[in-house]
């Protein structure tokens, strides 16, 4: 398994301004992958960011909105610009590796 | 229709029960069906996995898929408080690392 670190764990934020999550992973990994879980929801994908090459978005999720950086293939950041209530979510990042494994989230509050 | 479907419970068992939660799914390209434990304030844990139909166990954990009826299955055994959290399926196609996941159900287990 690969033990992944996600800061900040929480957040308050105000709108219109912008947060960046980072996640560190023990190993070297290919893929790392960020997610959302709304409240009462299910997770859903944002994007794929392989190290060297632009992230990949899920349908709905744009890169001005949650740009990415994959800067070594043990790190990762995502950014969450100009935000607004509806933004307010729990963001994870996962890896693969011999399976798929999660940070433990970033709740993010936008008042 | 959602690709997969889960009873998001709550469910509420006594110490010692047997817990089975249940999963469909739509998508006949799904190989890889895996199942994560979610505690409050966590994030998702991978608990196992099986590819193909068929079953296996771990422990008080048995996975089950039947890939006729697209229905996928986990029982705990001797259920636990500590087992109280959500559940959530996660089926994957074959040539992707794309995680699908259901809304998780909520298992409560009291003493």
């Amino acid at each position: 398994s690969a033990v992944i670190s996600q800061k900040p764990s929480r957040d308050i934020c105000q709108r219109g301004t912008s947060l960046t999550i980072q996640c560190q992973v023990d190993s070297q990994v290919t893929m790392m992958f960020w997610y959302r879980q709304q409240p009462g929801q299910s997770l859903t994908l944002i994007a794929t960011a392989n190290q060297g090459s632009e992230a990949t978005y899920e349908s709905g999720f744009v890169i001005d909105k949650f740009p990415i950086s994959r800067p070594n293939l043990t790190f990762s950041t995502l950014t969450v610009s100009n935000m607004s209530p509806e933004d307010s979510s729990i963001y994870l990042c996962s890896v693969e590796f011999d399976g798929t494994f999660f940070g433990q989230g970033t709740r993010l509050t936008v008042v | 229709q959602k690709e997969v479907e889960q009873d998001p419970g709550p469910l509420s068992v006594p110490e010692g029960a047997i817990v089975s939660l249940n999963c469909t799914y739509s998508n006949s390209a799904f190989q890889y069906f895996m199942w994560y434990r979610q505690y409050s304030r966590k994030g998702p844990e991978l608990l196992m996995y099986t590819y193909s139909s068929g079953n296996k166990e771990d422990g008080r954990f048995t996975a089950q898929v039947d890939k006729s009826s697209k229905y996928i299955s986990l029982f705990i055994r001797d259920s636990q408080p500590s087992d109280s959290a959500t559940y959530l399926c996660a089926p994957r196609g074959r040539n992707t690392d794309k995680l699908i996941f259901g809304t998780g159900t909520r298992l409560q287990v009291f003493p």
